[in-house]
């Protein structure tokens, strides 16, 4: 298994660019989420999907669109780029919820570090 | 919603000395998370642990989930111990995981 992967790895962007974080898991884990980690603070959500067609909002939404057509891939997409968007962002899966540990432990991609000038 | 502190914010050690990160949360939880961000930003899942005790080499973890707090130990620590250590929690009655802000630990030679 590759996990969750990312791509970009790195993405300098210009205000008011929009473009697309692309995330995949080839774990078939229900849930997927998306953070970001600014310099010195801890991850906070962005937004979060519960399984196929299933999206909600977390911590720090505004900016940003997602969208889960598939079980294996949830994009995050950045309509209007803003320098206040310059940070790295890390997509996780998780198998579900439920009792055990497999279903409860969340994995993390390698990062996306955007710049937004 | 649920709030996550974790102590000290940084911590310098020598190579082989043992230090102990809390993590104190301020709601009922059904999933606590230990990670290690390296040098590079790779989060790396150390410990899933909700409550009860785990060890996994040099490492341990403690929750005490009655008394909300989470307790990592790292005993004869090395350089490559590197990196911020995070702890987080979803509370039990949420579906969002929440994150603590970190410890900075330098281990130095």
């Amino acid at each position: 298994n590759a996990g969750v992967t990312q791509t970009p790895k790195f993405q300098v962007l210009k205000t008011g660019q929009s473009m697309t974080l692309q995330c995949a898991q080839d774990m078939n884990h229900e849930y997927m989420s998306w953070y970001r980690q600014d310099p010195g603070m801890g991850l906070r959500l962005i937004h979060y999907s519960v399984g196929a067609g299933i999206t909600d909002q977390g911590e720090v939404p505004n900016g940003y669109n997602v969208s889960r057509s598939t079980t294996e891939d949830f994009p995050l997409r950045l309509l209007s780029a803003a320098p206040s968007q310059t940070s790295v962002y890390f997509c996780a899966s998780q198998r579900g919820q439920g009792l055990t540990v497999s279903y409860n432990e969340q994995f993390f991609g390698p990062g996306t570090r955007l710049t937004v000038l | 919603g649920i709030q996550v502190e974790q102590s000290p914010p940084d911590l310098i050690l020598q190579e082989g000395a043992n230090s102990t990160l809390r993590c104190n949360f301020s709601d009922s939880v059904n999933n606590l998370q230990w990670f290690h961000q390296n040098p590079w930003g790779q989060l790396i899942n150390l410990f899933y642990i909700p409550s009860g005790t785990k060890q996994n080499g040099r490492l341990s973890a403690t929750t005490v989930a009655t008394e909300r707090y989470s307790l990592l130990y790292i005993s004869s620590s090395q350089t490559t111990d590197s990196g911020v250590y995070f702890c987080a929690v979803k509370e039990t009655s949420g579906s969002r995981l929440t994150f603590g802000e970190g410890t900075q630990l330098t281990v130095n030679p």
